[in-house]
């Protein structure tokens, strides 16, 4: 069955500090893939997305992320982060236009002032 | 002018009885989703209707039935509510016009207690 694996559930952070999230998914064929960030007590919205193309992919608040197909993953960056960055941030896999979207479990992310 | 909308935003209920959660999207979309966030944020996708069509049906028990009245509307019955039903469920679409599914923009979740 097709998962997607988030492997760090909780990130701390210092301001101004550097993020990387990982991502990796199971599927083999096309994917489309996201990156969605849910703020506390917010619904979700989406940061960045990958279909085709360039597979740097910049998002909204400073966001980015690439497509590493050989390695089936999608890590999010962001080179310094912001208090208002505290939020959990989900990795998500549509694969081959099937509709169904494939949610990681989450990363909760907590940036210290 | 909210994009995805969910109605009501907290719903508290006992075990047995039964409710319903109703989604409205005024974006235009033609294609519609449910998703359960459980208390560990795990998200998992429930149903989705394409103009009024089912078109994913997971593994959810039959106590749960969506309806869609139109291709805005997305409807949640739940039958015989059980302590497991409690959870964030979120109400999602996305406009597709028979290509590609594009990306989904989700509602404000309904948070359900059940008692």
């Amino acid at each position: 069955a097709q998962s997607v694996s988030q492997h760090n559930h909780h990130v701390i952070l210092s301001e101004a500090a550097s993020l990387e999230l990982g991502c990796n998914y199971s599927y083999g064929g096309t994917v489309n893939l996201f990156w969605y960030v849910q703020y506390p007590g917010q619904h979700l919205q989406l940061l960045l997305k990958y279909f085709s193309g360039d597979p740097l992919v910049k998002g909204i608040k400073g966001f980015e992320a690439e497509f590493i197909k050989s390695k089936f993953s999608f890590n999010l960056r962001k080179p310094s982060v912001q208090w208002s960055d505290t939020a959990e941030y989900f990795c998500a896999v549509m694969r081959d236009s099937s509709y169904k979207l494939i949610f990681g479990s989450g990363t909760r992310l907590l940036v210290r002032p | 002018d909210t994009a995805v909308s969910q109605t009501p935003k907290y719903l508290v209920t006992q075990m047995g009885n039964d409710k319903s959660i109703k989604c409205e999207q005024n974006l235009g979309h033609d294609t519609m989703y449910w998703y359960k966030q459980d208390s560990k944020k795990f998200l998992k996708i429930m149903f989705s209707y394409n103009n009024k069509e089912l078109i994913i049906n997971e593994t959810v028990p039959n106590r749960f039935s969506p309806k869609s009245p139109d291709k805005a509307h997305l409807n949640l019955h739940i039958n015989s509510l059980e302590l497991g039903d409690s959870a964030v469920y979120f109400c999602a679409s996305s406009q597709d016009y028979g290509g590609p599914p594009g990306e989904q923009y989700f509602g404000p979740g309904t948070r359900l207690t059940v008692t």
